[in-house]
């Protein structure tokens, strides 16, 4: 099993649609999450923290679930720049990093 | 302020040749990381150095790969021998440091194509 697994995607939503993205991680001594964006051939680049009792920002929520070992990214209202590769990102103690996979997301005017 | 810088962007090299890539952190950033990708495949990571503290190897594919950081600062990374399939984009990126909460901030990469 990975260490963090997301939804295999890709998602197709039309412009205006929400999209929820999940992502599950094994390591129970995981300490910090992040979500990332990568748009196709450029780096990765941060999109949020991932706080314990949730946050939002704007059109994004991101909430996590200790004990099912669980993360979520809400989108609401899907802009056509919201398309590209979501990655889930899970640290442990002693900074080991670990990235998902990656799901793939396409808006569609 | 400046983010993480690497360079080359792009290096095209004959299969056999070494190749070596820099990564210049974040200033005062603590943590440094490489990572891979190939074409359409997601982030491997290769090795993390952390202060003073011996670096995690435990992503190298090979011994053919080497990476090391001078100073806490300038780390480059160094590819011996290289092989078709050692082509794709390394990534580095840094983070200020040990602690939760301390995300990665990430260089444009360099594409490293073996022909």
């Amino acid at each position: 099993r990975k260490e963090v697994e997301q939804d295999p995607g890709p998602f197709n939503v039309p412009e205006g649609a929400t999209v929820a993205f999940n992502c599950t991680y094994s390591n129970s001594a995981s300490q910090s999450f992040f979500w990332y964006r990568q748009d196709c051939r450029k780096e990765p680049k941060l999109l949020m923290s991932v706080y314990s009792s949730g946050n939002e920002d704007g059109r994004f929520t991101a909430q996590l679930n200790r004990a099912s070992q669980y993360i979520s990214l809400l989108i609401r209202d899907s802009k056509l720049s919201d398309s590209a590769t979501y990655l889930c990102v899970v640290k442990t103690s002693y900074d080991k990093v670990i990235f998902g996979p990656g799901t793939s997301l396409s808006v569609i005017p | 302020g400046a983010g993480v810088s690497q360079s080359p962007s792009n290096k095209v090299t004959e299969k056999g040749k070494d190749v070596e890539l820099r990564c210049d952190p974040i200033s005062g950033h603590t943590a440094l990381y490489w990572y891979r990708q190939s074409l359409g495949q997601g982030l491997e990571f290769l090795i993390y150095f952390q202060g003073n503290s011996a670096p995690d190897k435990s992503g190298l594919p090979s011994d053919r790969f080497s990476a090391e950081r001078t100073g806490g600062s300038v780390s480059t990374l160094t590819i011996q021998r290289t092989q078709q399939e050692d082509s794709a984009v390394y990534l580095c990126a840094s983070s200020l440091g040990q602690g939760i909460n301390q995300p990665q901030h990430f260089g444009d990469g360099t594409r490293l194509s073996i022909l």
